[in-house]
């Protein structure tokens, strides 16, 4: 069965500081994609970054930059210099096949908070 | 380009009673999946729907159910509420759905509350 994991429940961070979100996951698909959501509090997951296995390069858009590899099954999420618009829940998700059907598993979610 | 939406946002319902919820997928995305979310359980897959078939589900009760219609709108039903049903209920659309590793992407959900 496939599994996303995010140990981290809550980070709390002063604005401008670096933050890591992370994320394992688990499959024994050998095509699978990863995702990146955020969740504000108005409910709406907003998309950030859609990875597949065989993908590796890392990658920066703006503030965010994500680590993926493959060796360590981590897909990874920093922000660099925080800012108190960034508070909100963020998930991990995975999609790969699982007892025969293609299904979008989700990790429990980092609510990451940023004080000013 | 206008997102997913979804009617109602919010609504309060009584335990026994049914609900119906509605869907409009990105315009020209065929598939349309359901999940619930709650603060125990999480993120869960109801099911997904692709050109008016169910193609995937997850595993909830059969009081959940959906269907899918010709211009790719989606409902989901759930018969006999009961108080564990209270959730945030999303729904996502995508071109080909999850099978073909799109990106999906998510309406700001239904807020149900069942008293």
């Amino acid at each position: 069965a496939q599994k996303v994991t995010q140990a981290q429940t809550e980070i709390s961070v002063v604005e401008k500081e670096d933050v890591t979100l992370d994320c394992v996951y688990e499959t024994r698909d050998t095509t699978y994609y990863l995702f990146w959501y955020k969740q504000p509090p108005s409910g709406e997951l907003v998309f950030l970054i859609r990875r597949n296995s065989f993908d590796e390069q890392n990658e920066i858009s703006g503030r965010y930059s994500w680590n993926f590899q493959k060796s360590t099954s981590s897909f990874n999420f920093t922000i660099t210099a925080s800012q108190v618009v960034d508070s909100a829940v963020y998930f991990c998700a995975l999609s790969a096949m699982d007892t025969g059907r293609r299904a979008l598993t989700f990790g429990s979610g980092t609510r990451l908070q940023v004080q000013p | 380009k206008a997102g997913v939406t979804q009617t109602p946002r919010y609504l309060i319902k009584t335990r026994g009673q049914q609900v119906t919820l509605s869907c409009s997928p990105i315009s020209g995305h065929r598939s349309v999946s359901w999940y619930q979310q709650t603060p125990g359980q999480g993120l869960q897959f109801l099911f997904e729907y692709f050109s008016e078939t169910q193609r995937n589900k997850g595993n909830f009760p059969g009081r959940f159910s959906g269907r899918q219609f010709s211009n790719s709108r989606s409902e989901m039903n759930v018969s006999t509420l009961e108080l564990g049903d209270s959730a945030l209920y999303l729904c996502a659309s995508s071109p080909e759905g999850a099978s073909s590793g799109n990106t999906i992407y998510f309406g700001e959900g239904s807020w149900l509350t069942v008293v």
